[in-house]
């Protein structure tokens, strides 16, 4: 989930485990939302995206759901490997053009051999 | 392939200096922006860019100052470095019109400011 302060939370999961990853957003008007992965040493890369229009939206081992009662963004990794152990971000497009994007803090994924 | 380069990986300066971080797309991508990574911060958005010699402040402006002169290249300056500005740097650049309005990441720039 979201962080508070400087503690990045993390989720530890074993290998072929489905892992969830969750994310509060914060604004209300918010309409496109992107998740993130970012491995050791490298920049952020896209996973998969969704709009506000819909509530879920699947990828390649990848689910991601949205609740805009509350905010609440979610992804879904099934059959973790290890080549998902990565911090994760949920990004929110809190403009109008697409371009204008606010990250969560991040959630480290570690996938247990 | 897509790519964003950020000129230096590791750089270590003093208080005071000033220091520029250079990034360069090679995608014709109208937009680019400057976020820092802080652990348990996320990513904050300093700066971003919508087009050549165009410039509108992120989150966290203060201290710092960018150059768009070229539309594939974006800087950030830190006119007078201070120990605060420790951080890993990130570029970004996304289309501005169509596309899915995905970031496309450089690899990073992690400043000390001893």
């Amino acid at each position: 989930g979201e962080s508070v302060g400087l503690h990045l939370p993390t989720l530890s999961v074993q290998e072929g485990d489905n892992s969830i990853i969750n994310c509060a957003y914060s604004n209300s008007a918010s309409d496109y939302f992107i998740w993130y992965k970012q491995e050791s040493g490298k920049g952020p890369q896209f996973i998969i995206d969704i709009r506000s229009n819909m509530d879920k939206r699947q990828g390649q081992r990848v689910t991601v759901l949205l609740n805009k009662t509350v905010k609440h963004l979610s992804l879904q990794i099934a059959a973790t490997q290890p080549g998902d152990s990565a911090v994760y971000f949920c990004a929110e497009n809190i403009g109008g053009n697409n371009n204008d994007m606010r990250f969560g803090a991040g959630t480290r994924l570690t996938v247990k051999p | 392939d897509v790519k964003v380069t950020q000129s230096s990986r590791y750089l270590v300066k003093r208080t005071g200096e000033k220091v520029f971080l250079e990034c360069v797309q090679d995608m014709d991508h109208e937009n680019m922006f400057w976020y820092r990574q802080d652990p348990g911060l996320g990513l904050r958005l300093i700066y971003f860019s919508y087009d050549v010699k165009m410039k509108e402040k992120g989150d966290i402006p203060e201290g710092y100052s960018v150059s768009r002169e070229k539309k594939e290249r974006f800087s950030l300056i830190l006119e007078s470095a201070s120990t605060n500005q420790t951080s890993m740097y990130l570029c970004a650049s996304s289309f501005r019109r169509g596309g899915t309005g995905e970031l496309f990441f450089g690899e990073g720039s992690r400043l000390t400011v001893l």
